[in-house]
């Protein structure tokens, strides 16, 4: 098994460019989650998908959208950078469901930069 | 809304010693708790997961403890070791089953 798998692993954009972040995991789980990890901030829910064909904002979501294109994939879109998204962008999966234990598996991360 | 602190930032210990982190949660109805692993440009690896009905899990050197009532959890570990240099995170959910939210972190480094 792979796991979660993201791509591109290093990205530098100019302001104003758009981009497509790619997420897919192999686990069958339901969930999906894209967070941004940022010094002295920690990590933060960007956005997030319960299950196939819903998708829900977290904390930090403006500037971005998501899309659930299937139960596999889960892609994180930038429309017009800013040098405010300079950050590492990790994706992650869970067994999300009643009763589950809803542990969190991450992918290796994207360091995208701004400039 | 649930907010997790971790303390101390940053330790460093010479080998072999045991030592602990420690990890609290404002909002102490949550579903489990998570310890993560972070080595430098990398991603998160899961250590162990607490459910909120367990009182404490072991894997290896490691041993998480929950204290849901007080808000606290603590991370042991054991016979530290060099390899386990690394930043330690600690996640809970916003509320119930759901995403998480982290705390900042404990920066770890034993020293040889």
């Amino acid at each position: 098994n792979a796991g979660v798998t993201q791509t591109p692993k290093f990205q530098v954009l100019k302001t104003g460019q758009s981009m497509t972040l790619q997420c897919a995991q192999d686990m069958n789980h339901n969930s999906m989650y894209w967070y941004r990890q940022d010094p002295g901030m920690g990590l933060r829910l960007i956005y997030y998908s319960a299950s196939e064909g819903t998708t829900d904002k977290g904390e930090v979501p403006n500037g971005y959208n998501v899309s659930r294109l299937n139960k596999r994939e889960f892609s994180l879109r930038l429309e017009s950078a800013a040098p405010s998204q300079t950050s590492v962008y990790f994706c992650a999966s869970s067994d999300f469901v009643a009763g589950g234990r809803g542990e969190q598996f991450f992918g290796p991360g994207t360091r995208l930069t701004v400039l | 809304k649930q907010e997790v602190t971790q303390i101390p930032a940053a330790l460093s210990v010479p080998e072999g010693e045991n030592l602990v982190l420690n990890c609290s949660f404002t909002d102490s109805a949550i579903y489990n708790l998570q310890w993560f692993r972070q080595d430098p440009g990398k991603g998160l690896t899961s250590l162990l997961l607490i459910q909120s009905s367990q009182r404490e899990q072991t894997s290896g050197r490691l041993n998480a403890s929950l204290d849901k009532s007080s808000g606290r959890s603590t991370l042991y570990i054991a016979a530290s070791q060099p390899g386990d240099s690394a930043t330690y995170l600690c996640a809970v959910p916003y509320s119930g089953n759901t995403p998480l939210v982290f705390g900042k972190g404990t920066r770890l480094s034993v020293i040889a």
